[in-house]
């Protein structure tokens, strides 16, 4: 299995801009999870879908931030009109839910200059 | 308010010894609660997950302890290797809210000859 797959792995863009993050869960999993890593703040949770439904969307920031899940193997995080603040490295995972393990894509590093 | 504290500064241990990491939580009732170990530039991985039932829980060099009097989680690796040093997170889930992983900001492991 060639684990959960993210793409850009790297992106700088300028503020205004719009950035989107893709991601791929591993095949089976029916959680997928979008998590922010700052050294401020540590990893936080974003959103999180089951079945391809967002079912938790409290720690997305702000409007400026959406996410989708059209199917059960792709996801985007979009972030309309980015900002300085937003440069973190963004993490997608898939699980099997309920508490199980969650496995973690290599990250996307955003740097909004 | 909520809280999953872990000893943000670094611990250093020499080769061989036993590393005790520490995650203390407040106003939660997890259900679960896993380990995962994060080394610069990747994702979190997952180690161990322990249940609310559960003292303890073993995997070859790795040991977690869970006492939800105390709220609180050990994690010990026996006969320490360099290879170890990373950084290590703790998260837990809520009883109640299925799949939502909340992360402990980690403590960094370092291990020395």
């Amino acid at each position: 299995d060639a684990g959960v797959i993210q793409s850009p792995r790297h992106e700088v863009t300028e503020m205004g801009q719009e950035v989107t993050l893709r991601c791929k869960p591993i095949s089976g999993h029916n959680s997928l999870f979008w998590y922010r890593q700052t050294m401020m703040r540590g990893l936080e949770l974003l959103i999180y879908f089951n079945n391809n439904v967002p079912i938790d969307d409290s720690g997305m920031p702000e409007d400026r931030f959406s996410a989708k899940m059209p199917n059960a193997s792709f996801s985007t995080l979009k972030i309309q009109p980015s900002e300085p603040r937003d440069s973190a490295v963004y993490f997608c995972a898939s699980g099997e839910g309920h508490g199980r393990p969650q496995f973690f894509g290599p990250g996307t590093r955003l740097t909004v200059l | 308010s909520q809280k999953i504290e872990q000893n943000s500064e670094a611990l250093n241990i020499q080769e061989g010894k036993t590393a005790t990491l520490t995650c203390n939580y407040t106003n939660y009732s997890p259900a679960y609660l896993q380990w995962y170990r994060q080394d610069p530039g990747r994702g979190p991985v997952f180690l161990l997950l322990i249940r609310e039932n559960e003292k303890e829980k073993r995997k070859e060099r790795l040991k977690v302890t869970f006492d939800t009097t105390l709220k609180q989680s050990l994690f010990h690796i026996t006969a320490s290797q360099p290879a170890d040093s990373a950084t290590y997170l703790c998260a837990l889930t809520n009883t109640g809210t299925a799949s939502k992983l909340t992360f402990g900001t980690g403590t960094r492991l370092q291990v020395t000859l």
